[in-house]
């Protein structure tokens, strides 16, 4: 079965300092990764993706996130965290079926200042 | 990037009556929309996938007489919640994949 796992469901940093949400995937073939931002009330903001080549991808906002085929990861990172980072933040694979996503739990994000 | 838009943003309705939402593609044609349900502080829940031009496909447990989906054409689908009680309050998000395999999500529809 296919699933998206973020084991973190809330964590706390502090302004200024460096992040890291985790995020596991069990699929056998080549996953298609996202990661989405939602604040309070809103819909979802695509940050970056992952389909083919360099496993390291840039998005927006300063996020970057790396595939690890080995470890079967897809963790979202941000070197200096701003107060506006406060969200939900959501993995997500796309399965078999085009478009279909699967989401994990997600974790919330709260920046002290 | 691609744009996708729900209407309306919230709706209070009277328990027994019927609420559409609608979902837009603003810039690119979908032949497939999604529909989801999110409760508080939990993740989305994908309730049906929404084909143009046929029957919607729902995930196990949804009623399909209880929320009709209709997928009117290239850019618009909609979600109808029949005889609405509390226990249907929700907030509904729409999202649609483009051509480039992104899928791009409406800004939500609180049900009150």
């Amino acid at each position: 079965a296919q699933s998206v796992t973020q084991p973190d469901i809330h964590i706390t940093v502090s302004e200024g300092a460096s992040l890291e949400l985790r995020c596991n995937y069990s699929y056998g073939a080549t996953p298609y990764l996202f990661w989405y931002v939602q604040s309070p009330g809103q819909g979802l903001q695509l940050l970056l993706k992952y389909f083919s080549g360099d496993t390291l991808v840039q998005g927006i906002k300063g996020f970057e996130a790396e595939f690890k085929r080995s470890q079967s990861s897809f963790n979202l990172r941000k070197p200096s965290v701003h107060w506006s980072d406060a969200a939900e933040y959501f993995c997500a694979h796309r399965g078999s079926t085009l478009g279909r996503l699967y989401f994990g739990r997600g974790t919330q994000l709260t920046v002290w200042p | 990037g691609a744009v996708v838009s729900q209407h309306p943003s919230w709706v209070i309705c009277k328990s027994g009556t019927s609420v559409k939402i609608e979902c837009r593609s603003l810039d690119f044609q979908a032949t497939t929309m999604f529909w989801y349900r999110q409760f508080p502080k939990q993740s989305l829940m994908l309730m049906a996938t929404s084909n143009e031009g046929s029957k919607a496909t729902y995930e196990q447990g949804v009623e399909k007489d209880k929320f009709l989906i209709n997928h009117a054409s290239l850019t618009l689908s909609t979600l109808t919640v029949t005889s609405a009680h509390p226990e249907d309050s929700s907030f509904y998000i729409c999202s649609a994949p483009a051509n480039t395999g992104t899928q791009y999500f409406g800004p939500g529809t609180r049900l009150l």
